[in-house]
């Protein structure tokens, strides 16, 4: 079946425009993340949905970022007025599993890569 | 809060030659842990996984031991290839199931 797709894949934006990048999940997957990956660097975690609800947005870097999955497949990360230091590639991922499932795989999309100018 | 060191890189081998890439982790609990691969071009693909002390994952040739008592899950291959070319994470879960990644290590296998 089909993986997670993100889109665009490639997106420039100008310093203090807001941009909305989109991930589509496994279809049937409980669990949704969203990561940010500087360049030379892994991905580091911004903000985690299971189902609908946000359980942990703690990564996320300033209050310019926003996600949300409001029916719980399809999720949208915001960033709004967007600053050098937001170029990045935004990585989204989905699990099947809930709360309590360490160690279940997740499945990586393949990216948005945003450059900011 | 939980981390993940790993060794940088760029590593270079010739084919054939013996691989080890170092992975050690800081964890409240119990973890699992995780080795993805990011080949050229392409996202994110997991390579194995881990999910107890003494767990060994395998995947393609590759290995990893989950080490409870010198906190690591060191990758090992016996024999590279070229198309094993790739950058490698390591990665730990140890609730709600994010990911705590390393920084990767960029393997460049020569013919």
């Amino acid at each position: 079946g089909a993986g997670v797709s993100q889109s665009p894949r490639y997106k420039v934006a100008k310093r203090g425009q807001d941009v909305a990048l989109r991930c589509d999940p496994i279809s049937g997957h409980v669990s949704l993340f969203w990561y940010q990956q500087a360049l030379g660097q892994g991905p580091e975690f911004l903000t985690y949905f299971q189902n609908e609800a946000q359980l942990d947005k703690s990564g996320l870097p300033s209050d310019r970022f926003f996600a949300e999955r409001p029916e719980g497949s399809v999720s949208t990360l915001k960033i709004q007025r967007t600053q050098q230091e937001d170029s990045a590639v935004y990585l989204c991922a989905s699990s099947l599993a809930g709360t309590s499932g360490a160690g279940y795989e997740q499945y990586f999309g393949p990216g948005t890569r945003l450059t900011v100018t | 809060g939980d981390s993940v060191t790993q060794m940088e890189g760029p590593v270079t081998l010739s084919e054939e030659a013996f691989l080890t890439i170092n992975c050690t982790y800081t964890a409240t609990g119990y973890p699992s842990l995780f080795w993805y691969v990011q080949y050229p071009g392409e996202g994110l693909q997991l390579l194995l996984k881990a999910t107890k002390a003494d767990d060994k994952g395998s995947n393609k040739g590759f290995e990893a031991t989950y080490r409870k008592e010198t906190t690591s899950f060191h990758l090992e291959k016996g024999s590279v290839q070229v198309s094993d070319s790739a950058v490698y994470f390591c990665a730990l879960s140890a609730r709600n199931n994010d990911m705590r990644f390393g920084a990767g290590t960029r393997l460049t296998v020569k013919p």
